[in-house]
């Protein structure tokens, strides 16, 4: 079975930073892109960023709204991707997903800055 | 960079039809995906590369793709289908693509 684990959201002050994680099993996540996404309160779906795989070099790619804030990284050993948010803003609130596998989603977790 | 737009809202009684439509000059050449996000719950991919079906999606969801314009139908709603729904693309044709959504529409089964 196809399973994605997020883990890691918490609340943090505006400013501060924090590291979410994504652990893969059911799948072959080495050869799979990851892709991020959030949904704040009250607004839609947001594309926050991705890293591809290795055979593409692990390239990322991310949103306007996260550029020069948010890195992805993976573990491959690990089956285990990573999104390091840093200069986190109010704005940054929201249920962060990760996606993989071409369809699996995993249940998020929320990430909540605030003073 | 591409945007896609969505109806805000579509209602339909159980055992209708409903067609939620999602617009783009991208669409004319890069796939479509759908989601839907009950709340609370978790985004369920329900259409990927503009009319494939996951497993375990019911066949009362389809989607279709021409020109600029995508569309998730859904035939027979069921009261469980009472979601947003959301349409995705690429966010440009280069090779290295990042995604953009649709702004949702809510799909309320009266």
């Amino acid at each position: 079975e196809v399973q994605l684990v997020e883990s890691g959201g918490g609340l943090v002050q505006p400013g501060g930073s924090l590291r979410l994680s994504c652990a893969a099993s059911g799948f072959a996540f080495s050869g799979s892109a990851v892709n991020w996404v959030r949904r704040a309160p009250g607004k839609g779906l947001e594309w926050v960023g991705h890293i591809r795989s290795k055979t593409n070099n692990y390239a990322t790619l991310f949103g306007a709204s996260v550029k020069g804030r948010f890195s992805i990284s993976r573990d491959d050993s690990k089956n285990t991707a990573y999104l390091q948010m840093t200069s986190l803003k109010i704005e940054d609130t929201a249920v962060y997903y990760c996606m993989s596998a071409t369809t699996a989603w995993g249940r998020g977790t929320l990430v909540t800055v605030s003073s | 960079s591409y945007e896609l737009t969505q109806p805000p809202a579509v209602s339909v009684s159980p055992g209708q039809t409903a067609r939620i439509t999602c617009s783009g000059d991208g669409l004319a050449k890069l796939y479509t995906y759908w989601y839907q996000q009950r709340p609370g719950q978790a985004p369920v991919t329900v259409i990927y590369k503009d009319k494939e079906r996951p497993p375990g999606i019911p066949e009362r969801f389809s989607g279709s793709s021409s020109g600029k314009r995508a569309t998730l139908t859904i035939s027979g709603v069921q009261t469980e289908d009472e979601a947003d729904y959301f349409c995705q693309s690429s966010d440009t044709a280069d090779s290295h693509r990042g995604w953009v959504f649709g702004g949702g529409t809510k799909l309320t089964v009266l």
